[in-house]
């Protein structure tokens, strides 16, 4: 089945503590995004990347790291996290172009206390 | 940056009648957008998208319009069913890379 995956989908943390987001696509897709999704805000897009290697910062990258070393993984790194990074996160990929058909992961609910 | 803003935060409409959501957009030179629906407790769902060539595209039971004169995106759902309700989102692609611009969301709810 196609789908994204990430991992945890739940998660409580604590301030400072360094945290790994994973997220895996199994459709061989080029463009993959991070989101975080607040009320009142919709979905901002974090960090984005074209293809292995290749990373861009989107509209609310401070604070965030990504790494593209494989096609089919997108890790989202928050070294030291914050209260204000307390939000529902999605990965997404899409095909050889951005603008091919997202396909949006099942979202991590992040808690930084 | 990229603003886009929908009309309306709810809808509720009947069972059968057709559906009307709004989006607005800032940047005259976004060439591509798309509309999204999102249930409770899921992510995003590619329902149709639109270039900046056309006007007008229709899939099963939905239609976008897209007025560049007015910087104006609309989603029509026909024959609105229980299962459309959710939140759906706009968003468009920035004439600058490779960036996406969401709307806030506005909440679809359908009376039986």
């Amino acid at each position: 089945e196609a789908q994204v995956t990430q991992n945890p989908r739940y998660l409580i943390t604590v301030t400072g503590k360094k945290l790994t987001v994973t997220c895996s696509q199994n459709m061989n897709h080029e463009y993959m995004s991070w989101y975080r999704q607040d009320p009142g805000l919709g979905l901002r897009q974090i960090y984005y990347s074209m293809n292995v290697e290749v990373t861009d910062k989107g509209d609310v990258p401070e604070g965030y790291k990504v790494s593209r070393k494989e096609k089919r993984n997108f890790p989202l790194i928050l070294e030291s996290p914050s209260p204000n990074q307390t939000s529902l996160y999605f990965c997404a990929s899409s095909g050889d172009s951005s603008t091919d058909t997202q396909y949006f992961g099942p979202g991590t609910r992040l808690t930084v206390l | 940056g990229e603003s886009v803003g929908l009309h309306l935060p709810t809808l509720s409409v009947q069972e059968g009648d057709n559906s009307i959501i709004n989006c607005a957009y800032s940047n005259s030179a976004s060439d591509y957008f798309i509309w999204y629906k999102q249930e409770s407790g899921k992510g995003p769902q590619f329902i149709i998208d639109i270039r900046s060539n056309m006007d007008k595209r229709q899939g099963q039971r939905v239609t976008v319009l897209l007025n560049k004169t007015v910087k104006h995106l609309s989603l029509q759902i026909a024959a609105t069913q229980p299962g459309d309700s959710a939140v759906y989102f706009c968003a468009e692609k920035g004439d600058t890379g490779n960036q996406f611009y969401f709307g806030t969301g506005t909440s679809l709810t359908v009376i039986p």
